[in-house]
């Protein structure tokens, strides 16, 4: 079975400071890996996505992730965070091929400050 | 096209009643799944719907249950409710048919007291 850490639980960052979230899975198999975003008062929606091809995956508002296959991770950047950034994000994957379920992990939680 | 639809968005029970959460998927989508989020724990896999059929089940006692009609609307149904079932209960349709890309609704803000 898949499982997924994301060490950082709560981060706070300046406006303008760069942002690295970690995240960790661990499966044995070929994965799907997604980020997702929970803005105050709004539903999770998707931030971006690897399923395949190009390791570094480019999402909406500036967010980016690299998934390294060596190290099983799937950690999220963005070269400048804004107050607006400040959400609850959330590290999934899925084993790829048949109809498995997605693992989330806890989240971290990204205060920015103005 | 309409988002994600979950009714009510709020409820409050009492310990030992039971409760059934509705969810609307986005027109044309075929999976749904069920999470229950909680504060530190995140997002905790209850069970995912296609075609009427169950093809996942989280590790959730059998007081948590499901089902999928045949429109793909989707009900989940929580027996004999405890305190530790207080959680917001999100629902997430995806539009292949891996339950890969998910489109979240607001979530059912369940209070058990």
């Amino acid at each position: 079975a898949q499982s997924v850490s994301q060490h950082n639980h709560h981060v706070i960052l300046s406006e303008a400071a760069s942002l690295e979230l970690g995240c960790n899975y661990s499966y044995g198999g070929t994965v799907n890996l997604f980020w997702y975003v929970q803005y105050p008062g709004q539903h999770l929606q998707l931030l971006l996505k690897y399923f395949s091809g190009d390791p570094l995956v480019k999402g909406i508002k500036g967010f980016e992730a690299e998934f390294i296959k060596s190290k099983f991770s799937f950690n999220l950047r963005k070269p400048s965070v804004q107050w607006s950034d400040t959400a609850e994000y959330f590290c999934a994957v899925n084993a790829r091929g048949g109809y498995q379920k997605v693992t989330f992990g806890t989240g971290t939680k990204l205060q920015v400050i103005p | 096209k309409a988002g994600v639809t979950q009714t009510p968005r709020y409820l409050i029970k009492t310990r030992g009643q039971q409760v059934t959460l509705s969810c609307s998927p986005i027109s044309g989508h075929r999976s749904v799944s069920w999470y229950q989020q909680t504060p530190g724990q995140g997002l905790q896999f209850l069970f995912e719907y296609f075609s009427e059929t169950q093809r996942n089940k989280g590790n959730f006692p059998g007081r948590f249950s499901g089902r999928q009609f045949s429109n793909s609307r989707s009900e989940m149904n929580v027996s004999t409710l405890e305190l530790g079932d207080s959680a917001l209960y999100l629902c997430a349709s995806s539009p292949g048919e891996a339950a890969d890309e998910q489109y979240f609704g607001p979530g059912t803000r369940l209070t058990v007291t």
